[in-house]
This record gives structure tokens, sequence and C-alpha cells, in this order.
């Protein structure tokens, strides 16, 4: 059974700063990886999807890094702003999605 | 439409009652999902269509929870004799046709359940 784990579960930062999200998961055997924010009381929004097949995806100052053989995942936020304020989930797919319980992530003006 | 919407967004029911839930998927993405989030969990997954077939419904609680697909396009999630426990966010995605299992699931805003 996979399961998903999120590091850390809550984060404050001062904006301008680079973070780094964590995720790891305990069945390599998956088909991609998907990276979602979620604002308070909404749905989830796609960031980014990494093919099993690749090492990492970048979309805008988001960099998402995929290591399928030991079950890990990371998400990097550059120059972070207050409007990255939100939870953070990853969730390894193979039929479907199996999800963390999500960073929750405050950047500080 | 341009993305996945989801009716009503708000439910509140007595314990004991019958609920219906909407989903209508973006156009022409043939695999829809279900899936259940409580308070400061991440969702979990209910039951998965590939058209109008259940393809995995392993995720469904009990068996008052049901849900349909028969054009393949707009689902409905019912669940009969709600409890309390029932209460949660629940959210619908879907995805393209093709290679199901590597495509990009796009996310409804969900319908927020609470059992009175």
């Amino acid at each position: 059974k996979q399961e998903v784990t999120q590091i850390p579960a809550a984060l404050s930062v001062p904006e301008g700063e680079n973070l780094v999200l964590n995720c790891s998961f305990t069945d390599s055997a998956i088909y991609n990886l998907q990276w979602f924010r979620q604002d308070p009381g909404k749905g989830l929004t796609s960031l980014l999807l990494i093919q099993s097949s690749q090492r990492e995806q970048t979309s805008g100052r988001l960099n998402a890094s995929l290591d399928k053989s030991s079950g890990r995942s990371t998400l990097y936020i550059a120059a972070s702003q207050p409007g990255d304020s939100a939870t953070y989930l990853c969730a390894p797919l193979r039929g479907k999605l199996i999800f963390g319980q999500g960073t929750e992530l405050s950047v500080k003006p | 439409g341009a993305g996945v919407s989801q009716t009503p967004s708000n439910k509140v029911t007595e314990k004991g009652k019958y609920v219906e839930l909407r989903c209508d998927p973006i156009s022409g993405h043939t695999a829809l999902y279900w899936y259940r989030q409580s308070l400061g969990q991440g969702p979990e997954f209910l039951i998965y269509f590939q058209g109008t077939g259940a393809a995995d419904d392993s995720g469904l609680p009990n068996d008052r929870f049901f849900a349909v697909r028969p054009e393949g396009s707009v689902s409905t999630l019912k669940i009969q004799r709600t409890e309390r426990g029932d209460s949660a966010v629940y959210l619908c995605a879907s995805s393209e046709e093709g290679a199901i299992s590597y495509n990009e699931q796009f996310f409804g805003p969900g319908t927020r359940l609470t059992v009175l």
C-alpha cells in the first residue's frame, strides 16, 4: 500500500527566501507524480506533473524533482512571495493519486 | 466547460438522509475520479471511471456510497443513510483519454458536505 509523507508539515518564511518542500513515498512503482497547491476552502490546483521517466520539471519559479528509485520528490520555490502561501500536496500516481497530508506554507511580507 | 465543476458547493443534511453530489468534467475528458478530503488531511481516493464504467471503486468506504456516470460525462456520487462521519469535502477530478495513468488530473472546487 502506497504511503506518502510530506516534510515539513508547516513552514513559515520571510518573503524572498528560496525553499524546498519534501515528499517521500513507499512504493516506487508509479507512473507519474503531481504537485498541487490548495488555498483555504478551495479545490486543488495542479502545479507540476513529472512523468516517471523524468528527473525534473520546471514552471516559472517552481522546480520539482523526482527520484523514483529512492521514493523521493522535492518542490523548490524560488524567491517566495506572500501569494505563495497555501498548502502544497504531492501525489504519486499508479491508477489513482495517493496524497500526503501536505505542507502548509506561510510567506510573510 | 473551462474546468471541472461541482454542484452544490455546500450541502447540509441530517443524519440518515440521502444526498447526491454532481460533477461535470472538462469537456472531452474520459477519465473521472472522486476523492474525499477530511479537515487537515490530504484527499483520499474513492472511485475512478473510464467512460461509463467504474474501473476502480476500491476506495468507497462501504455500500452506502455509490457513483454513476451513465453517459460517460457527468457523474453523480450518491450517499445513502448519511452519517456524521461522512462530513467532508468531496472532490472530483478528470483527465484525458489515452494512457490514462500518465495523464494530469484537474480538480473541481469540491462540495462541502455537512451531516448534522
